[in-house]
């Protein structure tokens, strides 16, 4: 089973700054590597998959990078609503599909 | 746009049964059966995990160790179904259950809104 690692646990940052999120791998998963954004009593939203794309609707400050085993999620410039939970999870090793145990933005 | 709604979720007493289904809509140009599809689950202020996953024709499934052997996932193409048959239900089974498309290039692209278990005598 392939572990994913997420660093930081919380990351406080005002609005406006820019926000840098990090995943690592137990072993690679080359770009298989989709990062999700889940508010509080809301399901999670695909943000970015094959580690850079960002999905349908998402804005251009959500970007995505890496491959192998170390992945970052950036947030160019914080907005309101960018406040919440970030999970990446692998996919190319399944099953099981495993995901980061997620990192937390809050307003600093 | 694709759209998936869980139910079959409530209260039920450790030892107990419970099954969850999934309605897909908004597909027109495709059918349920080209979606693979996952259950996810996530503990109150927790992470999320991974439960099970069909294929299309659901000829292929997986479930994860947590619940290999209590828990069954099916589908219906016919009716755009996918279900979670849960068996011997345990507390630490407590958990928003969610339903997820899966593509091999995206990961798990749509989201259902999830719907709650409750373990608990």
């Amino acid at each position: 089973e392939i572990v994913m690692t997420q660093s930081p646990v919380t990351l406080s940052v005002s609005p406006g700054e820019r926000a840098t999120l990090s995943c690592r791998a137990s072993q690679s998963v080359s770009t298989s590597l989709a990062w999700y954004q889940q508010k509080p009593g809301q399901a999670p939203r695909l943000l970015i998959y094959d580690a850079s794309t960002r999905a349908a609707g998402i804005p251009a400050r959500f970007g995505g990078s890496g491959s192998g085993t170390e992945f970052t999620l950036s947030i160019s410039s914080l907005q309101s609503e960018d406040f919440a939970v970030y999970y990446c999870q692998q996919y190319n090793n399944w099953p099981p599909w495993t995901f980061g145990q997620g990192t937390r933005v809050e307003i600093k | 746009q694709v759209q998936l709604v869980e139910s079959g979720g409530g209260l039920v007493k450790p030892g107990g049964s419970l099954t969850l289904s999934c309605a897909a809509s908004g597909f027109s140009g495709f059918s349920f059966s080209d979606f693979y599809m996952s259950w996810m689950r996530q503990v109150p202020g927790k992470g999320l995990e991974w439960v099970a996953y069909l294929s299309g024709s659901g000829g292929t499934k997986y479930h994860a160790d947590s619940v290999k052997g209590r828990f069954t996932i099916s589908r219906d193409n016919a009716k755009n179904s996918l279900s979670l048959y849960m068996n011997s239900l345990r507390p630490e089974d407590t958990a928003v259950y969610y339903c997820a498309r899966f593509r091999f290039t995206h990961g798990m692209d749509v989201w259902g809104l999830g719907t709650t278990v409750t373990v608990s005598s």
